[in-house]
């Protein structure tokens, strides 16, 4: 079965530092792959997402993700992190003859400090 | 309109009770979708609707019971809850099956 991990599951760090989040997928075919956000209060919201070509995607708000095929990941980057970049993120992926379903990982709870 | 509207937004409800949730879209989105989401965790697919035949039912139990009337509605009709059902209850959207789903707000249910 397609599972996915997301290896930390809180991640703290300082206004302006960088910011890698870890993905990875266990399925040996063609994926789709997404990154949603969900900041305290409100509705989870895409990020970004992957479905073909250029394996680098850019997303809303300055976010970044590298598909990395031989390594089942779908890393998000931020270079730049704010205060309000403060919310759990959520890597989720769907493929074809699991009907698309998607697959969630666990989630990171992102905390920014000021 | 890229939004997907959920009512009512909070919802409390005796187990004896019947209720039911309510989600719109105007995107001409042929998937749609109800989600349940407890605290500090994903969502978990409860049910889809593919061009308004359910096509996925994750052996939700049976008081719990979608309804698509038309392409932009979403029901989820609520019978003899109990207090372990008290979450978030989202609705999501999708062109497709296999694109990018578009969430609502929630609607944020408690059982007593």
């Amino acid at each position: 079965a397609q599972s996915v991990s997301q290896h930390n599951h809180h991640v703290i760090l300082s206004e302006a530092a960088s910011l890698e989040l870890g993905c990875n997928y266990s399925y040996g075919g063609t994926v789709n792959l997404f990154w949603y956000v969900q900041y305290p209060g409100q509705h989870l919201q895409l990020l970004l997402k992957y479905f073909s070509g250029d394996p680098l995607v850019k997303g809303i708000k300055g976010f970044e993700a590298e598909f990395i095929k031989s390594k089942f990941s779908f890393n998000l980057r931020k270079p730049s992190v704010q205060w309000s970049d403060t919310a759990e993120y959520f890597c989720a992926v769907n493929a074809w003859d699991s009907n698309y379903q998607l697959i969630w990982g666990a989630g990171t709870k992102l905390i920014i400090k000021p | 309109d890229t939004e997907v509207t959920q009512t009512p937004k909070h919802l409390v409800m005796g187990m004896t009770n019947k209720k039911s949730l309510k989600c719109e879209q105007h995107m001409g989105h042929r998937a749609m979708y109800w989600y349940k989401q407890k605290a500090k965790k994903p969502p978990e697919l409860m049910f889809v609707y593919s061009y308004e035949k359910l096509s996925i039912n994750e052996s939700v139990p049976s008081r719990f019971s979608p309804e698509c009337p038309n392409s932009s509605l979403l029901n989820l009709h609520l019978h003899a809850l109990q207090p372990e059902d008290s979450a978030l209850y989202l609705c999501a959207s999708s062109l497709q099956p296999n694109t990018e789903a578009f969430f609502g707000q929630g609607t944020r249910l408690t059982v007593v």
